[in-house]
């Protein structure tokens, strides 16, 4: 079956510094992908939508300067958090999709001290 | 707006007995399809169950089963005979035809005791 690969699963950054999430589809091609991120018992926010070769679509109240998105190849999105600060710590989740079926990425914790 | 709403923020079974998950929707969509998924402990995001609006038969996936009532925009999840396994977080969501992007409810937490 379809699978998507998130990298790294956990990661701990300093304060001001930038981290960077991948998420990688392995064996199909994804023209959209999509990042979320989830509080501790919470639901799954939609933060943007990664399109190939394009621009990424951010909800609203999302920073797109602080989360930058880049989907530079069919098979690869990545999300930076840029300058990131201690409420930015959480889960994010990235998934893309093979025909109607949505497919996960097993998720990034950070942990931003 | 589209919103997905799960009343039950935490729920229990025993093994083997049957528990059912509310979630109700929000949409003026008229095609759209509808999913629950599981994350247990792990957080991996695992599909449970699919339907579609434009479908009236319920879905079902072996112990799974869906109780779709589109006019009154609900979409419950039956589980029967529980294993201890299904504990995890049970996600609604909600997709409209014409787009991937996915919004979710706000979970129930489900623990089966032996």
């Amino acid at each position: 079956g379809a699978v998507v690969s998130q990298h790294p699963s956990r990661v701990i950054c300093k304060s001001g510094t930038s981290v960077k999430i991948e998420c990688r589809s392995l064996d199909f091609q994804a023209t959209t992908m999509f990042w979320y991120r989830q509080f501790p018992k919470k639901s799954l926010m939609l933060m943007a939508t990664s399109n190939e070769g394009s621009k990424a679509t951010y909800e609203q109240g999302v920073e797109k300067d602080k989360f930058l998105i880049n989907h530079a190849s069919l098979t690869l999105s990545t999300l930076t958090v840029t300058s990131a600060h201690p409420e930015d710590s959480s889960f994010y989740i990235c998934s893309a999709s093979f025909g109607w079926r949505a497919f996960f990425g097993q998720g990034t914790r950070l942990t931003v001290v | 707006a589209q919103t997905v709403t799960q009343s039950q923020p935490e729920m229990s079974v025993q093994e083997a007995e049957t528990v059912t998950l509310s979630c109700t929707y929000d949409t003026s969509e008229s095609n759209y399809y509808l999913f629950w998924y599981k994350q247990p402990p792990s957080r991996q995001m695992i599909l449970v169950i699919r339907q579609e609006a434009y479908k009236q038969q319920n879905a079902t996936e072996n112990r799974f089963s869906v109780n779709f009532q589109k006019a009154a925009k609900s979409f419950s999840l039956k589980i029967s005979d529980s294993q201890l396994g299904d504990t995890a977080m049970y996600f609604c969501a909600f997709t409209p035809v014409n787009t991937d992007k996915l919004i979710f409810g706000t979970g129930t937490r489900l623990q089966v005791f032996p």
